[in-house]
């Protein structure tokens, strides 16, 4: 199965916005509400920001918001802050019964 | 709280078998709210799932690794295990498990991860 799209990287300025995108087809990404987001701080683990396209676990600012149209699911970061500066990664459940994770973007907060 | 700790060797041998094992705390990994998770992420690459153990006992593989992966439990330590065969320098990788809710596409809860490399 081929990882689904995201740009390499993506930058903002201090309390920019961005949003991330996350390309899939009609059997993972268009197909499935199981789209979920994380975030990866170098040397540590993944962290659940977004699940299910919309919702955000306890914790998670709301800063943080997902959406869906079609077969691309995005990210979006509000108000950007340095903390923000991490990979992140899509997720979907695909029709084959597996999980697809995207390739990952290199957020940069300038 | 729910806890995950990854443990196993983190050298291994080319050609030689890979197992490793996930110690859950926190939740019983035969729960029906549960499914459990292996994920990889080769050095300075993206994340790969490698397969998920469903707490009805069914397993899903990703196709890429499926002939040489195994996922399995076991209920008297609460404990997730994967063992990887025919292992090369491509399976060098820091190794995750992670929860994820059933119905869901939450993935919440995972370990810090263990990191194996495979080299004679």
């Amino acid at each position: 199965q081929s990882a689904l799209t995201q740009p390499a990287s993506v930058s903002g300025s201090p309390g920019q916005s961005i949003t991330i995108s996350c390309t899939g087809t009609s059997s993972d990404v268009g197909r499935y509400n199981y789209i979920s987001w994380y975030q990866q701080h170098p040397g540590k683990a993944p962290k659940l920001m977004i699940f299910d396209v919309t919702d955000r676990p306890s914790g998670v600012s709301n800063r943080f918001s997902g959406s869906k149209s079609g077969n691309t699911a995005s990210l979006s970061i509000s108000g950007l802050q340095a903390e923000d500066e991490a990979d992140y990664y899509c997720n979907s459940y695909t029709t084959s019964s597996t999980w697809v994770f995207g390739s990952g973007t290199k957020l940069t907060v300038l | 709280q729910l806890q995950l700790q990854e443990s196993g060797p983190g050298l291994v041998k080319p050609s030689e078998t890979l197992s490793l094992t996930c110690s859950v705390s926190g939740a019983s990994v035969t729960s029906s709210s549960n499914h459990w998770a292996w994920i990889r992420q080769p050095p300075g690459k993206g994340l790969e799932w490698i397969g998920t153990f469903y707490y009805t006992e069914s397993i899903d593989y990703n196709p890429s690794l499926k002939s040489r992966v195994t996922i399995s439990v076991d209920t008297s330590k609460n404990q997730i295990s994967l063992e990887m065969r025919s292992v090369t320098a491509a399976d060098t990788a820091m190794y995750y498990c992670a929860r994820r809710i059933t119905a869901t596409g939450r993935h919440d809860y995972w370990g810090q991860g263990t990191l194996v490399t495979v080299s004679s």
